[in-house]
This record gives structure tokens, sequence and C-alpha cells, in this order.
């Protein structure tokens, strides 16, 4: 099936310091989204971002996180400055469109905040 | 907000013996329902998108879905080894701006040969 990759894998950073996650969404996808699983939870829905813009985000999408996807490029979340409680895997995902269209996945990146 | 449980936790299903998952929602803000596994350190695999009440079937799985009871449930026929994973039961709402899913915590799956 459709694929999404997440680059890196793991991250591992010290506390107060910046971080780009870089997702790879599928080719023709116009929806790009971020969750967040902390280790023994379920996956939590952060952002939504479409034609450049965010269209919806949780109250765990904090002031310090901004996603963005210059240029038809990857889709990034950046989280300036980092603490200790956004260790977690985040997921990107990609659908062609809202509602009803399937959710893609990537495997996820496991970022670690020391 | 939505809360999503899962049930088992765990199970552990002889190769080609019948699965059966369940996933309950809190409320009726879901209309959309689908079933994702991930194998360990992989990406989410979508199996079963079901949207209205009944049965869909795609390959090996089952989703059926009961709205009055709020339940989803997924059947895997005939599990092998290398369908042992963490499967994960998601809802969303047509209605929504953004298409956001909301998981459950998943249930383990390990199928023994």
């Amino acid at each position: 099936g459709p694929k999404v990759l997440q680059i890196p894998s793991h991250q591992i950073i010290d506390m107060g310091q910046m971080v780009t996650l870089n997702c790879d969404p599928v080719s023709n996808h116009l929806y790009f989204y971020w969750y967040k699983q902390i280790l023994g939870q379920q996956m939590e829905f952060l952002v939504n971002f479409y034609n450049g813009k965010v269209m919806e985000k949780s109250k765990l999408f904090k002031d310090q996180f901004s996603v963005e996807r210059p240029d038809g490029s990857y889709f990034t979340l950046k989280i300036q400055p980092t603490a200790l409680e956004d260790s977690a895997v985040y997921f990107c995902a990609s659908s062609s469109g809202q509602s009803q269209n399937t959710l893609y996945f990537g495997a996820g990146t496991r970022l670690s905040v020391l | 907000q939505q809360k999503v449980q899962q049930s088992p936790e765990s199970l552990t299903v002889s190769e080609g013996a019948m699965a059966s998952l369940n996933c309950t929602f809190s409320d009726r803000s879901s209309d959309n329902f689908r079933w994702y596994r991930q194998h360990s350190g992989k990406g989410l695999e979508v199996l079963v998108s079901i949207f209205s009440d009944g049965e869909k079937e795609e390959g090996s799985f089952t989703a059926h879905l009961n709205r009055a009871s709020l339940h989803v449930f997924l059947h895997i026929r005939e599990p092998q080894p290398s369908d042992s994973a963490l499967y994960l039961c998601a809802g969303g709402n047509t209605g929504g701006l953004s298409g956001k899913l909301t998981f459950g915590e998943g249930t383990q799956v390990t199928v023994i040969s």
C-alpha cells in the first residue's frame, strides 16, 4: 500500500534544544497529520495540515510546536524548545481527502528528551 | 472527549483459530471506524474501514459495526504467525473538519504455531 516515510526513526536530544521531525507523505496526498504516542498510552491527535495551514490542533499541540511543508517537500514537526514530557513516538500520516478517506501512517519517530 | 476502549489487552491464539477483538466507543461522535495493525517497529497498516452497521470483509479480516451498542469488532480468520501484531481501532467523524481519528490503546495479538 501507500507508504509514508519518517526520518529519523529515533532522535535523542537534550531538554531545551530544538528538534525537527521529518515526514515524506504519500505523493498525491493533500492532508497531513501528526499524532503523539506516549509509551503505554494510545495514539493521540496533535494537528492536521492542509493547503499550507493548520486546520485543527489538539490541546497537546503546545505553543512550542509548529508544522510546515515548504514547497511540497517534507512535512515537518518542529519543537522549540523541547521539554522532558515531549518524549514520545510521533507518527505522521497523510490522506487524499478528509473525513472518510483513509489515513496512511509512517512507522514513527521515537523522540527521547534527556 | 471521546474515549475508546479495546479488549482484550492481549490475545494469544493458535494458528488457524479465529481471533476476535472488541472496541467500544464512549459516545456517538464517531461515524466511521477503522482497524489498523502495527508490526513492531513498522508503520500502521490499515485493515478494514467500516461506515455503516453490519459487516465489512477485507481478505481474512471482518469488521462488524453496531452503532447502537457503540461496538466495533474485528474477526481474524485463520490467523498466521505473521498476523502477530498490535491491533488498533480508531473512530473518525465525517462531519469534522480535519478527518482526525481517535484511537484505542490496542490489542496485542500473538499467533502461535
